[in-house]
């Protein structure tokens, strides 16, 4: 079936550093994708979004890349901070006859651990 | 703070018990849905709920029952469950179901039965 997966697990950088998580999905009716900040306890938190006809977007110190062609989606920090530390889920939204039902699939998550 | 709200934030039951978890956001969404997560496990969809209409069931136990009173209320009714059902259960909001808008989330209830 359909999937959305993440290339890396885990991730630990170095304070001040650049991260780059990376997210592959398979389903080419998705048309939004979004990423989520899960820190320990809580529920998913929005970080940005992009629809499919943009292949880019920049928030605070995040930004998303999209490449359609191979199926790509990946979330840029900026200036990685120890609060960052938090696994971070990619979502797809894919389309069923060209409907949105809100079904989001998330793919399995990258733990990202920031070092002072 | 998440603008979604859940409560309990932890429940503990026997696999007799019927209890109910509850969900509610004042942000004006006419979309809600119920995700179950499991331990390093992505969100997994259980039920939405579209203006207050049950629109998509994922081939959930029958033992896991919700409800949407009105637009800014989301209830799960828990009864008879397995210990496997153990996880943390996500409620989510969004303006509605189409496509472009994000679903926000609660902290959620994390269930334990013993």
């Amino acid at each position: 079936g359909e999937s959305v997966g993440l290339h890396l697990p885990t991730l630990s950088v170095q304070e001040g550093d650049n991260s780059i998580i990376n997210c592959a999905y398979s389903n080419s009716a998705s048309d939004y994708f979004i990423w989520y900040k899960q820190e320990s306890g809580k529920g998913p938190q929005f970080i940005i979004d992009i629809r499919s006809n943009m292949d880019k977007r920049q928030g605070q110190r995040v930004t998303v890349l999209l490449n359609k062609t191979v199926k790509h989606l990946s979330l840029q920090i900026a200036a990685t901070q120890p609060g960052d530390s938090a696994v971070y889920f990619c979502a797809e939204n894919p389309l069923y006859g060209g409907t949105s039902y809100g079904k989001l699939t998330f793919g399995q998550g990258t733990i990202l651990t920031v070092h002072p | 703070d998440t603008e979604v709200t859940q409560t309990p934030k932890h429940l503990v039951m026997g696999m007799t018990n019927k209890k109910s978890l509850k969900c509610e956001q004042h942000m004006g969404h006419r979309a809600m849905y119920w995700y179950k997560q499991k331990a390093k496990k992505p969100p997994e969809l259980m039920f939405v709920y579209s203006y207050e209409k049950l629109s998509i069931n994922e081939s959930v136990p029958s033992r896991f029952s919700p409800e949407c009173p009105n637009s800014s209320l989301l209830n799960l009714h828990l009864h008879a469950l397995q210990p496997e059902d153990s996880a943390l259960y996500l409620c989510a909001s969004s303006y509605w179901t189409d496509s472009n808008q994000p679903q926000h989330f609660g902290d959620g209830t994390r269930l334990s039965i013993l």
